[in-house]
């Protein structure tokens, strides 16, 4: 599959489970983006990694925890979750931090119980 | 930091008829302004984008204006069909060295045949 890939596409998780999500891009990017979708809200920037160097954390709570191995893939790694924590969790990718597009993976829907 | 606001949240038209979609932002530093739009279920994925020195830019039935002084940009559609039906998002991208691109809170449009 070409382009940006995420995995899993549906999750299903208690409270104090532990979970990672998965993100790869095939686009030979150099930045990287997580970010939050709620119903009703705007898409919200969590992390923001350019040549696996995290350069932003917009004031996300502990229990995500993202992790950036190289430029090709991106994790979030996921502990006591909140039921507030669902939502859909999309992954982006931009040449750099300077290029304007960022394409977007299909997102991870997190359920949270 | 930057505040996007995007109006209206929700807009009904009959296919053939025009659509326009408005937003708002706070920072006059920001100097790019994305659409997307992301259909059910799928990945927001870019349609059209202008920068702060330029003041209009049209692709076919779609076209995007921007008046910097009023801090303001809208999303216009001609000849709307129902493949257009889908959530709109407007975002502006602040002058942070990263590059931070901050969401509206979505249109969702409805092109009824």
């Amino acid at each position: 599959e070409t382009g940006v890939t995420q995995t899993p596409r549906h999750l299903v998780m208690g409270m104090t489970n532990k979970k990672s999500l998965k993100c790869e891009q095939h686009l030979g990017h150099n930045a990287m983006y997580w970010y939050k979708q709620s119903a009703k809200k705007p898409l919200e920037l969590m992390f923001v990694y350019s040549l696996e160097e995290r350069v932003e954390n917009n004031s996300v709570p502990s229990r995500f925890s993202p992790e950036c191995p190289n430029s090709s893939h991106l994790f979030l790694h996921l502990h006591t979750l909140q039921p507030e924590d669902s939502a859909l969790y999309l992954c982006a990718s931009s040449q750099d931090l300077r290029s304007h597009e960022q394409y977007f993976g299909p997102g991870t829907r997190l359920t949270v119980t | 930091g930057e505040n996007v606001e995007q109006h209206p949240s929700t807009l009904s038209v009959q296919e053939g008829d025009s659509a326009v979609i408005k937003c708002t932002y706070s920072d006059s530093a920001s100097n790019y302004f994305p659409w997307y739009k992301q259909e059910l279920g799928k990945r927001p994925q870019l349609i059209i984008d202008i920068r702060s020195n330029v003041g209009e830019k049209k692709d076919q039935r779609i076209a995007v204006t921007l008046n910097k002084t009023a801090k303001h940009f809208s999303l216009h559609i001609t000849e709307t069909q129902p493949e257009d039906s889908a959530v709109y998002f407007c975002a502006a991208r602040d002058g942070t060295s990263y590059g931070k691109l901050t969401f509206g809170q979505g249109t969702i449009l409805t092109v009824h045949p």
